[in-house]
């Protein structure tokens, strides 16, 4: 059973162009969240989805970033207008259906965006 | 949302117990504690998770204050790849989302 797959694995965009981050779940997961790592710092949870469904989107900047997660095909994590702040890893997780009380994600590989 | 307080960093020698401790005073009763590890730049990676018994599984093993403030993390037998920042982790009050603290820097030597 493959585990989370993210594509691709490093990215380097000029400032002002777009990046798009890509995560595919592991395999039976209906649930995706997205997490931004800056250098030396913990992750920090961005947005999560279902499939064609933003559940939370609390940890999203309000500008330039969308993220979306359709019912064929992966989810994508999109920047717009990328600036020098934006250099950060990406990290994609999974879950099954949360028909339990706890949640417990699995990670993918994470994409390392550099904007230069 | 409920906080998790680590030590920074902490050394172990190669083949010893690793006993990383965590704080995680303002817990509600029905939250779970969650430990995961990043290896160098790696994704995240899931160790245990626990919520009032103490739980073991082919990893690490997971012991929690009667009062459910504290727990801590046991690596029975530390190797050299065990070598990681350790993070204690809680949920966000909605349920959806990891809150990741600065975590531990476990440094295990030979």
């Amino acid at each position: 059973n493959a585990g989370v797959m993210q594509n691709p694995r490093h990215l380097v965009r000029r400032r002002g162009q777009e990046a798009r981050l890509r995560c595919s779940p592991m395999k039976g997961h209906s649930h995706v969240y997205w997490y931004r790592q800056l250098p030396e710092e913990g992750l920090k949870f961005m947005v999560y989805l279902q499939k064609e469904n933003i559940i939370d989107e609390s940890g999203m900047p309000k500008e330039r970033f969308s993220a979306e997660f359709p019912k064929e095909g992966p989810s994508i994590l999109r920047i717009q207008q990328v600036v020098r702040g934006d250099s950060a890893a990406y990290f994609c997780a999974s879950s099954p259906p949360l028909g339990n009380t706890y949640n417990e994600q699995f990670f993918g590989p994470g994409t390392r965006l550099t904007v230069l | 949302d409920a906080k998790t307080t680590q030590p920074p960093s902490m050394d172990c020698a190669e083949g010893r117990a690793a006993n990383l401790p965590c704080n995680h005073s303002t817990i509600s009763g029905n939250e779970y504690v969650y430990w995961y590890r990043q290896i160098h730049s790696q994704g995240p990676q899931y160790i245990i998770h626990g919520l009032k018994n103490n739980e073991t599984n082919e990893m690490a093993s997971l012991i929690i204050t009667e009062d459910r403030k504290s727990s801590t993390l046991i690596l029975p037998h530390a190797t050299l790849r065990d070598t990681a920042v350790y993070y204690c982790i809680v949920l966000n009050q909605a349920g959806t989302a990891l809150i990741f603290g600065k975590g531990t820097t476990l440094s295990v030597s030979s």
